[in-house]
C-alpha cells in the first residue's frame, strides 16, 4: 500500500523555523519528482515546491524562494521541507505529493505561524 | 509568476455534463502544460483524476474525461452523481514551476 506520511507541522512563532517531513512507503520513491503543495485554510491549493529524483533540480514558487527549502533522502524514502522566517500567511496544511504521475498525497500536516 | 483561472463554482444536475475549464495567463493551454486535474471534498487530501491534458489513473470514474477546449484544459463530467460535488483543480507546468488554478467549487444539484 502506497502511504506518504508528513510530520513535523505545529505552532511556531512568527520569524521562526520549522522542518517538514514526509515518510514514503509503497512505490518506488528515487524513480520520481516529489512535491510540496499547502492549502491555507478555507483556501485553495498552492503548489510550493518541486525536486527531481535525484535532488539535482529543484522549483520554488515566488512567495517561498529563499525562506523555503526542499530536499530529499533518497536512502530513507523521506522529502523534507526547511522553512525559515515564517509568516502568518504561511499558515495552511502543508501536503507531501509524487510518485507516477503525481498520483500519491498525503493527508497534511497543519503548520500555525502565530504569536 | 502565471496566473491559473478556473470558474470558481459551477452546478450540474444529476446525471448531467459539465466542463470545468482552467486557463492560463500566459497564453493557451497546450500539452505542454502537462495539465493535471484533481479532486478534494471537504476535509479530504486531494486526488489525482487526470494528468497530462486526459490521461486517468486507475480510479478514475469513466465519467470524467480530460482535453484542451478552445486553448484552455477542460474537464468534463458526464453523468454526474452526487459524490462527484467537490472542489476541483487544475494544475499547470510552466517549464519548472507549477501552477494551481484558484479551484472550481462543483455542486450537484
Amino acid at each position: 500500500e502506497v502511504q506518504l506520511v508528513e510530520s513535523g507541522g505545529g505552532l511556531v512563532q512568527p520569524g521562526g523555523s520549522l522542518r517538514l517531513s514526509c515518510a514514503a512507503s509503497g512505490f518506488t520513491f528515487n524513480d520520481y519528482w516529489m512535491s510540496w503543495v499547502r492549502q491555507a485554510p478555507g483556501k485553495g491549493l498552492e503548489w510550493l515546491a518541486n525536486i527531481k529524483e535525484d535532488g539535482s533540480q529543484k522549483f520554488y514558487v515566488d512567495s517561498v524562494k529563499g525562506r523555503f527549502t526542499i530536499s530529499r533522502d533518497n536512502a530513507k524514502n523521506s522529502l523534507f521541507l526547511q522553512m525559515n522566517s515564517l509568516r502568518a500567511e504561511d499558515t495552511a496544511v502543508y501536503y507531501c505529493a509524487g510518485g507516477n504521475y503525481r498520483a500519491y498525497w498525503g493527508q497534511g500536516t497543519l503548520v500555525t505561524v502565530s504569536s | 509568476q502565471a496566473v491559473v483561472t478556473q470558474e470558481p463554482s459551477l452546478t450540474v444536475s444529476p446525471g448531467g455534463t459539465v466542463t470545468l475549464t482552467c486557463a492560463s495567463s500566459t497564453g493557451a493551454v497546450t500539452s505542454g502544460h502537462y495539465p493535471y486535474w484533481f479532486q478534494q471534498k471537504p476535509g479530504q487530501a486531494p486526488r489525482t483524476l487526470i494528468y497530462h491534458t486526459s490521461n486517468k489513473h486507475s480510479w478514475t470514474p469513466a465519467r470524467f474525461s480530460g482535453s484542451l477546449l478552445g486553448g484552455k484544459a477542460a474537464l468534463t463530467l458526464s453523468g454526474a452523481q452526487p459524490e462527484d460535488e467537490a472542489e476541483y483543480y487544475c494544475l499547470l507546468s510552466y517549464s519548472g514551476p507549477w501552477v494551481f488554478g484558484g479551484g472550481t467549487k462543483l455542486t450537484v444539484l
